[in-house]
């Protein structure tokens, strides 16, 4: 079990521009999610998928942003024209959904920075 | 909707002396699961402790432990003998059973002096 682990872990980038991150779970981890955490907020839920299948998108969530995860394995999130307000830390978790008893592991984050 | 508040934004305390983490939460189901989590510096978010609400008894995990009140809809962590090491933003979150998302509080940021 080496951890939830995402790449990058800093991006700084232009106001336009497209960005992505990445995520890879835990191992045999069938859930994974996507949080976004801004300075001075705990984070927000924005989007999970069960294995390969999105589930369900926050109305944080706008058109600009789309997430994948191809296999059921590792996920990407996307961002498009990226603006000055989706500056945060984009925070990744998976568990195995085997039980209401489903505890969520966090990865290190991905620190965005549109300039 | 699940609401989480945590009314302290920052906190600080001697090594070894007790802290309470002040939590508390609102929500319509009756079955649901309240957590705390520890965000160190520069580092991930790691569980520290969980509590289901069906459960009357109050979760303990070595020096942290809960006082779940849930009539009052409160949910304090405990830490006995803090350490350097426990210097953390701590964040209280909710999940309804049978959900998926956490609902977080905005977090205590606890400071351990030697």
């Amino acid at each position: 079990d080496t951890g939830v682990s995402q790449d990058p872990r800093h991006k700084i980038t232009k106001r336009g521009q497209n960005v992505t991150f990445r995520c890879d779970p835990i191992s045999e981890h069938n859930r994974l999610y996507w949080y976004r955490q801004t300075l001075g907020q705990g984070p927000e839920f924005l989007t999970y998928f069960q294995n390969e299948a999105q589930l369900e998108k926050s109305r944080l969530l706008s058109d600009r942003f789309s997430a994948e995860r191809p296999k059921g394995s590792f996920s990407t999130l996307e961002i498009q024209r990226t603006e000055q307000g989706d500056s945060a830390m984009y925070l990744c978790a998976s568990s195995l959904w085997d039980s209401l008893r489903e505890t969520q592991y966090f990865g290190p984050g991905t620190r965005l920075l549109v300039l | 909707a699940q609401t989480v508040t945590q009314s302290q934004p920052e906190m600080s305390v001697q090594e070894a002396e007790t802290v309470t983490l002040s939590c508390t939460y609102d929500t319509s189901e009756n079955n649901y699961y309240l957590f705390w989590y520890k965000q160190p510096p520069s580092r991930q978010m790691i569980l520290v402790i969980r509590q289901e609400a069906y459960k009357q008894q109050n979760a303990t995990e070595n020096r942290f432990s809960v006082n779940f009140q849930k009539a009052a809809k409160s949910f304090s962590l405990k830490i006995s003998d803090s350490q350097l090491g426990d210097t953390a933003m701590y964040f209280c979150a909710s999940r309804v059973g049978g959900n998926y998302k956490l609902t977080f509080g905005k977090g205590t940021l606890l400071t351990v002096n030697p």
